[in-house]
């Protein structure tokens, strides 16, 4: 397994179109989050799956944002509506269930909206 | 309510010390995490602690003090790739297992 993989990679939009990214995470984990980061902050939490189950959301997410991991395995992040406020990176990430449990993300889908 | 606080920047010399300092107040607690990010890149993994003390892994240490709020990351022998952003993370299982993050600590070493 070569990691956590997202895609595309990069994104330019136009404001009012909706956008896609899909997150393939390790194989055997078994968590999976979606974040948000922009320039000189912290990753945002936005969502997190157990298996194909979506336990929580952010207060911060808009209705215009939707996740789905429909079989427990890949997941997609959709945004509605785009505005240049979402311009940002996405980054996904998945943990396994052991103690410790550490994020390993992927190398994320920067969006930026025109 | 969720509040991580670490300092925005700091500086050090190659071959020195540095300490970063994160105090954090969320609604649970289950763990903190230290993840390292190279500009332009994702955040990898440090460190882990779950109970008070220090934990060492090799150049790098990790302390906590749950009855403070606290952690400190501590860098030994700094080496000019050890300039990144440094970000403190907690782990609160309050309606799941989510991971909150700090804005991170960028850590400029120089020559």
């Amino acid at each position: 397994d070569t990691g956590v993989s997202q895609d595309p990679r990069h994104k330019i939009t136009k404001r009012g179109q909706n956008v896609t990214f899909r997150c393939d995470p390790i194989s055997e984990h078994n968590r999976l989050y979606w974040y948000r980061q922009t320039l000189g902050q912290g990753p945002e939490f936005l969502t997190y799956f157990q298996n194909e189950a979506q336990l929580e959301k952010s207060r911060l997410l808009s209705d215009r944002f939707s996740a789905e991991r429909p079989k427990g395995s890949f997941s997609t992040l959709e945004i509605q509506r785009t505005e240049q406020g979402d311009s940002a990176m996405y980054l996904c990430a998945s943990s396994s269930g052991t103690s410790s449990g550490e994020l390993f993300f992927g190398e994320g889908s920067r969006l930026t909206v025109l | 309510g969720q509040n991580i606080d670490q300092p925005t920047e700091m500086t050090a010399t190659e071959g020195a010390i540095v300490q970063i300092n994160c105090t954090y107040q969320t609604s649970g607690f289950n763990g903190l995490f230290w993840y390292q990010q190279h500009a332009g890149e994702a955040p990898t993994f440090l460190s882990y602690n779950v109970l008070d003390g220090l934990e060492e892994k090799g150049r790098f240490s990790s302390f906590l003090s749950r009855s403070k709020g606290y952690s400190y990351l501590l860098l030994k022998e700094l080496q000019m790739k050890d300039s990144a952003s440094y970000l403190c993370a907690v782990r609160d299982p309050t309606g799941g297992f989510k991971t909150i993050f700090g804005a991170g600590t960028r850590l400029f070493v120089k020559a």
